[in-house]
C-alpha cells in the first residue's frame, strides 16, 4: 500500500532564502507525483506535476525532482517570499488494479516565509 | 483555465439534516472526486465518479452517497449529518484516468452542530 510522507510537518524561514520541501513515497510503481498549495480555509492548487518518466519540472522559482528508485522528490523554492506561505502538499497517482484514478497525499509541510 | 466551483464556502447544519454539496466543472473532465480533510488526517477520498452514473467508493464512504446525473456536476449527499462529518469538503475532476492531473475546488467548510 503506497504511502506518502513528507518531512519536516513546518518551516520557518526568513525572507530570502533558498528552500527544499521533502516528500517520500513507499511504493515506486506511480503515474506521477504532484506538487500542491493550500492557502489556509481554501482549497488545492497544483503547481507542479512530475510525469513518473521525468526527473523534474521547473515553473518559475519553483523546481520539483524525482528520484523514484529511492522514492523521493523534493520542491525547491528559490528566493523565497512572504507570499510563498502555505502549505504545500505533495501526491502520488499509483499504478495498480485498486488504484482507482486516487491521490495519495501526503500530510504536507506548512511553510512560513518571514519579512 | 479549469473551473471547479463548489456551491457553498461555509455551512452549518444540525445533526439529522440531510446536506447536499454541489460541484460543478467546466472543463468537460470525465472523472470527478469528492475528499474530505482533517488536521492530522490529511486528505480522504469519499467517493469517484468515472462518467455519468457511475459511481465508485474511496477510502471512507461510510455515511456519505453521491450522484452524478451530468458530466459537469458532482454531487455529495450526507443523509443523516452527524458531528463526526464536521470537516473542509473537496472536489476535483480530471480529464481522464489515471495520470492527469486533478483541478481542486475551493473548498466547502461544514460544521455539524
Amino acid at each position: 500500500k503506497q504511502e506518502v510522507t513528507q518531512i519536516p510537518a513546518a518551516l520557518s524561514v526568513p525572507e530570502g532564502e533558498n528552500l527544499v520541501l521533502n516528500c517520500s513515497f513507499t511504493d515506486s510503481a506511480i503515474y506521477n507525483l504532484q506538487w500542491f498549495r493550500q492557502d489556509p480555509g481554501k482549497g488545492l492548487t497544483s503547481l507542479l506535476l512530475i510525469q513518473s518518466s521525468q526527473r523534474e519540472q521547473t515553473s518559475g522559482r519553483l523546481n520539483a525532482s524525482l528520484d523514484k528508485s529511492s522514492g523521493r522528490s523534493t520542491l525547491y523554492i528559490a528566493a523565497s517570499q512572504p507570499g510563498d506561505s502555505a502549505t504545500y502538499l505533495c501526491a502520488c497517482d499509483p499504478i495498480g488494479w485498486d488504484s482507482s484514478y486516487k491521490l495519495i497525499f501526503g500530510s504536507g509541510t506548512r511553510l512560513l516565509v518571514r519579512p | 483555465d479549469v473551473k471547479v466551483t463548489q456551491s457553498s464556502r461555509y455551512l452549518v447544519k444540525r445533526t439529522g439534516e440531510k446536506v447536499f454539496l454541489e460541484c460543478v466543472q467546466d472543463m468537460d473532465h470525465e472523472n470527478m472526486f469528492w475528499y474530505r480533510q482533517d488536521p492530522g488526517l490529511g486528505l480522504r477520498l469519499i467517493y469517484f465518479s468515472y462518467d455519468v452514473k457511475m459511481k465508485e467508493k474511496g477510502d471512507i464512504p461510510e455515511g456519505y452517497s453521491v450522484s452524478r446525473e451530468k458530466k459537469e456536476r458532482f454531487s455529495l449527499i450526507l443523509e443523516s449529518a452527524s458531528t463526526n462529518q464536521t470537516s473542509m469538503y473537496l472536489c476535483a475532476s480530471s480529464r481522464t484516468g489515471a495520470g492527469d492531473t486533478q483541478y481542486f475546488g475551493p473548498g466547502t467548510r461544514l460544521t455539524v452542530l
